[in-house]
């Protein structure tokens, strides 16, 4: 079985510069989330979508940040304007609907962001 | 609101050195509990999980028991290899919501 992809695996902008980041879950998966890492930090939620609705993103900086999941598959996370704190490693993750207690998400290898 | 607080790092042992990784959490209710690892230069990978009190999860020779009244999720391994060399992150989820909340992970490095 495939894992989740991302891509790109790293990407180095300058400050007020935009950038995309692409996801693509496990196929049939209906869940999908966008992590920010940041050096030393466990994963923080940006984003949860269940199929192409938004379920949570309230720490999503949405004066900057906007992510889309165009026909519950595939999605795609901008950051535009890019500030120097927003350099992170960016990780997607999906998973089934789960029963309660019973999530498990799959984690994809990330898009290390550095932002200069 | 929801919170997991770990051991802080970086952890360095010897081959073959016991190995306890200590996690507490805070939730409303009975959050399922999770360890995730990551490997250098991968993804985040679930190591374990327990979904309530007394479960023990296990994976590897690692294992955790759901500890209700310390609210604790304690990672071990009895004798932890170079391969094991990787970051631990201690994780909750509290039922009926989706959402991980992570520790801030902790480094462990295994020398030969």
């Amino acid at each position: 079985e495939a894992g989740v992809a991302q891509s790109p695996r790293y990407k180095i902008i300058e400050k007020r510069q935009s950038v995309a980041f692409w996801c693509n879950p496990i196929s049939g998966h209906a869940t999908l989330y966008w992590y920010q890492q940041i050096l030393g930090q466990g994963p923080k939620l940006l984003i949860q979508f269940q199929n192409n609705g938004v379920v949570d993103d309230s720490q999503l900086p949405k004066d900057r940040f906007s992510a889309e999941r165009l026909k519950g598959v595939d999605s795609t996370l901008k950051i535009q304007p890019a500030k120097l704190e927003d350099s992170a490693v960016y990780l997607c993750a999906s998973s089934l609907v789960g029963v309660r207690g019973t999530y498990e998400q799959y984690f994809g290898p990330g898009t290390r962001l550095t932002v200069t | 609101g929801d919170s997991v607080t770990q051991m802080e790092g970086p952890v360095t042992l010897s081959e073959e050195a016991f190995l306890t990784i200590n996690c507490t959490y805070t939730a409303t209710g009975y959050p399922s509990l999770f360890w995730y690892v990551q490997y250098p230069g991968e993804g985040l990978q679930l190591l374990l999980k327990a979904t309530k009190a007394d479960d023990k999860g296990s994976n590897k020779g690692f294992e955790a028991t759901y500890r209700k009244e310390t609210t604790s999720f304690h990672l071990e391994k009895g004798s932890v290899q170079v391969s094991d060399s990787a970051v631990y992150f201690c994780a909750s989820i509290r039922g009926g919501n989706e959402k991980l909340t992570f520790g801030t992970g902790t480094r462990l490095t295994i020398i030969p």
